[in-house]
């Protein structure tokens, strides 16, 4: 596999528990957030995204909470399966310019 | 099947020795845009397209280039390669100016001796 998740954050939870991943974003002005996940010796895929007029969105057992004031961004997956271990990055968009910022990167490991 | 193509899959190069990587999509997408990926570094971009012949330099452009003659296609050229630029490069498109979800590619990975 590829060595982008050397270095990288450790989230170890148990087959079946719930995950919480974190994401602080520097940017006070972005307007628009993605989670991604990669697997190992793949690109990054499409989680789900979340816009500054909200707080709150779910999709299909995951679910992104966005707080403004602390500039904070976390993924919840519920029930998480062996398929989630993966590294995990959030990407922010900056107000007025057309391009994705993206975090260093977490990995989600699950263990049986 | 939707899809970002990328090619080569892998790839080992001598400094100095001028390279292109290719990049091709399928879904009609007016952004594109190269990254690379280093370890703990997470993805950087290093060069965006908006539409066809419109292109600009994202946060490491240096040593890089980069073409939009067709809407589908966004090579990345390396010029003269340096041992620097040894990372996992992908490519990503998005359906609209204002980007969005991007689609990623499957990655190249680059070693320059």
């Amino acid at each position: 596999g590829e060595s982008v998740g050397l270095h990288l954050p450790t989230l170890s939870v148990q087959e079946g528990d719930n995950s919480i991943i974190n994401c602080a974003y520097s940017n006070s002005a972005s307007d628009y957030f993605i989670w991604y996940k990669q697997e190992s010796g793949k690109g990054p895929q499409f989680i789900i995204d979340i816009r500054s007029n909200m707080d709150k969105r779910q999709g299909q057992r995951v679910t992104v909470l966005l707080n403004k004031t602390v500039k904070h961004l976390s993924l919840q997956i519920a029930a998480t399966q062996p398929g989630d271990s993966a590294v995990y990055f959030c990407a922010e968009r900056p107000g007025g310019y057309n391009k994705l910022i993206f975090g260093a990167g977490t990995r989600l490991a699950v263990h049986p | 099947e939707a899809q970002v193509t990328q090619n080569p899959r892998y790839l080992i190069t001598v400094t100095g020795k001028k390279l292109t990587v290719t990049c091709s999509q399928n879904m009609n997408h007016e952004y594109m845009s190269w990254y690379r990926q280093d370890p703990g570094l997470g993805l950087r971009q290093i060069y965006y397209s908006m539409n066809v012949e419109v292109t600009d330099k994202g946060d490491v452009p240096e040593g890089y280039k980069v073409s939009r003659k067709e809407k589908r296609n966004f090579p990345l050229i390396l010029e003269s390669p340096s041992p620097n630029q040894t990372s996992l490069y992908f490519c990503a498109s998005s359906p609209q100016d204002r980007v969005t979800g991007y689609t990623f590619g499957s990655g190249t990975r680059l070693t320059v001796v």
